[in-house]
């Protein structure tokens, strides 16, 4: 039981560069949730899905995309990165309504954009 | 969702009990308490959650009074691998909450030898 897994760990583009991080959990959780961290700050969400085929905005969605096309799988993608977007970036996951309100986190995907 | 406030930062000593507090003044009836931990670069973990009265299990306890209003983290005996940043968050395990979970800034615990 893997639990929620990041991929890349690490990544650096170059400004105007696309790229896609992918978030898969294995617990069968309904809902997935993508934040960024920048140093010494607290987490920012960014867009979550409350389930497959779904998606909605957080706080900071502006230079983001995100697509759950299967329950499992939660994609973050850039377009075209700004380095303002420098930052690391953590998935999670959590059940459904009538679950626990606890959402497990993946290890984090650091991203530099140059 | 319920906003929560907690310090930004608190230091102890090893072997020191240490009282994190969060207030959350328009928690609502349906709402639990969850806190998290968050090591350097990791992810943060849940540690505890609870919805009145005393919860306790292998690494915290967490007191709630009668009201809700606030509630406290309490780590007995600290050690060096305390250190850490400790989220407090509110919400109820429907939809409507889930449907967005916003951490705030955390509280910044150092604790020194």
């Amino acid at each position: 039981n893997a639990g929620v897994t990041q991929t890349p760990k690490f990544r650096v583009l170059k400004t105007g560069q696309s790229m896609t991080l992918l978030c898969a959990q294995d617990m069968n959780h309904e809902y997935m949730y993508w934040y960024r961290q920048d140093p010494g700050m607290g987490l920012r969400l960014i867009h979550y899905s409350v389930g497959e085929g779904t998606t909605a905005k957080g706080e900071v969605p502006d230079g983001y995309n995100v697509s759950r096309l299967k329950k499992q799988n939660f994609l973050l993608g850039l377009e075209s990165a700004a380095p303002s977007q420098t930052s690391v970036y953590f998935c999670a996951s959590r059940a459904g309504a009538s679950g626990a309100n606890v959402l497990t986190f993946g290890a984090g995907s650091r991203l530099t954009v140059l | 969702l319920a906003k929560t406030t907690q310090p930004i930062s608190m230091d102890s000593y090893e072997g020191q009990e240490v009282n994190i507090t969060c207030s959350h003044n328009n928690i609502a009836t349906n709402d639990y308490i969850t806190w998290y931990q968050q090591f350097p670069s990791q992810g943060p973990r849940f540690i505890i959650q609870g919805y009145k009265t005393k919860v306790t299990n292998e690494v915290a306890s967490l007191f709630i009074p009668a009201d809700r209003k606030s509630s406290t983290l309490s780590l007995p005996r600290v050690s060096l691998s305390d250190t850490a940043v400790y989220y407090c968050l509110v919400g109820s395990p429907g939809y409507s909450s889930a449907s967005k979970i916003i951490f705030g800034s955390g509280t910044r615990l150092s604790i020194r030898p």
